[in-house]
């Protein structure tokens, strides 16, 4: 099956800092990638779609000038949390589709991103 | 904006009885996902539903979409301890963009 992943799994930073998200598709060229984000015993809310060559379209209530999201290649989506702070601390989900049928995603690992 | 509504949103089972979780969404769609979370880890895919009247199952669950009453619904039978987690369930609301009901916890217990 279609493999995603992420990197990091685990990421602490200072508040301030800008930390930077990848999520690839291993196994197969995704034209669209989301990016969502789960609080703690919430459910997974939509960010953005990230769209190979083009800016990303983002969410009602999601600042994209924080949470810049660049889609640089077919298999390649980073999400970079600028000027992190501890509200921003959550687990970052991508996701992608083959872009065949009935457009299954395939979800990443995560990113736990803790911000002191 | 679409809504989908899960129910319930906590579940403590009893080792060996039969459950139903449920997933309502407010507008028209013929696809339906169905997912479980561990704790700390992602989304693991459980069941895709395609069109009205689908049936899908493995193991002790089975899904189900009436796309008519706008309702899935998740059936665990025989349940056991293994099964805890949350379970998801997602509408595609256009090209792969989903919106996920708030989960439902199951603890199972002997």
């Amino acid at each position: 099956g279609a493999v995603v992943s992420q990197h990091p799994s685990r990421v602490i930073c200072k508040s301030g800092t800008s930390v930077k998200i990848e999520c690839r598709s291993l196994d197969f060229q995704a034209t669209t990638m989301f990016w969502y984000r789960q609080f703690p015993k919430q459910s997974l809310m939509l960010m953005a779609t990230s769209n190979e060559g083009s800016k990303a379209t983002y969410e009602q209530g999601v600042e994209k000038d924080k949470f810049l999201i660049n889609h640089a290649s077919l298999t390649l989506s980073t999400l970079t949390v600028t000027s992190a702070h501890p509200e921003d601390s959550s687990f970052y989900i991508c996701s992608a589709g083959t872009g065949f049928s009935y457009n299954e995603q395939f979800f990443g690992p995560g990113t736990r991103l803790t911000v002191l | 904006e679409l809504k989908v509504e899960q129910n319930p949103l906590f579940l403590s089972m009893q080792e060996g009885k039969n459950y139903t979780i449920y997933c309502n969404y407010s507008t028209t769609s013929d696809r339906l996902y169905w997912y479980r979370q561990d704790p700390g880890k992602s989304l693991e895919s459980l069941f895709v539903l395609l069109s009205n009247g689908a049936v899908k199952q493995e193991g002790r669950l089975m899904a189900s979409l009436d796309t008519k009453a706008r309702l899935s619904t998740l059936h665990i039978t025989a349940a056991v301890h293994d099964l805890s987690a949350t379970y998801f369930c997602a509408v595609d609301m256009s090209w792969g963009k989903f919106q996920f009901g708030a989960g439902t916890q199951v603890v199972v217990t002997p």
